[in-house]
């Protein structure tokens, strides 16, 4: 079974805090994805990864940067925390064409005061 | 983008009902899921159904791609049924668009 683990179920952080998330897969799957997840919102894609080294944008970028220097690890990072990236975050991965489904990890749920 | 809509929004059944949820969307599409977000949050894949008939114990999805829309059908629901059904679609390499959600409670 893939699974998809992140490195805290929940997080308290302060305002213009550098916030790393990490994300890490044990199924060398290409591809990896961060969304967040709002009441009334939905979830939305923040970033993704087709690689090691590369990145593309999703929906809601602003304010977030990834990296990804290994194939199994998906790093968000929040580069000046606010109050208004107090949400769901949530990890998943692809292992690209034959492996169609997309998998998510347990989320980490960040609260920025 | 692709719009997906999910209804209904909220449904609320009795233990032992069966139920239909749906998920249209609004392009062609050649990948869709249908998640279950338990309450703390996980999202568990039911089933990955682009096109045609799956079924997974009392858990059933068709989608008819031609026609830009999806089923999932719960039988004889359980109280462990409860939570948010989420479907996804996507065109591109597993990023996907999700809907709103229908919120399931099963009632004792």
């Amino acid at each position: 079974d893939v699974k998809v683990t992140q490195s805290s179920r929940y997080l308290v952080k302060r305002t213009g805090e550098k916030v790393f998330l990490e994300c890490v897969q044990d199924m060398d799957h290409e591809n990896m994805f961060w969304y967040r997840q709002d009441p009334g919102l939905g979830l939305r894609l923040i970033y993704f990864s087709y690689d090691v080294k590369m990145k593309e944008k999703g929906d809601i970028p602003e304010g977030y940067s990834v990296s990804r220097e290994k194939k199994e690890r998906f790093s968000l990072i929040l580069e000046s925390a606010s109050t208004n990236q107090t949400s769901m975050y949530l990890c998943a991965s692809w292992g690209g064409v034959g492996t169609y489904e997309q998998y998510f990890g347990p989320g980490t749920r960040l609260t920025v005061t | 983008g692709i719009q997906v809509e999910q209804s209904p929004p909220d449904l609320i059944l009795q233990e032992g009902a069966n139920s239909t949820l749906r998920c249209n969307f609004s392009d062609s599409v050649n990948n869709l899921q249908w998640f279950h977000q338990n309450p703390w949050g996980q999202l568990i894949n039911l089933f990955y159904i682009p096109s045609g008939t799956k079924q997974n114990g009392r858990l059933s999805a068709t989608t008819v791609a031609t026609e830009r829309y999806s089923l999932l059908y719960i039988s004889s629901s359980q109280t462990t049924d409860s939570g948010v059904y989420f479907c996804a679609v996507g065109t591109n390499a597993g990023k996907s668009t999700f809907g709103d959600g229908t919120t399931l409670t099963v009632k004792p």
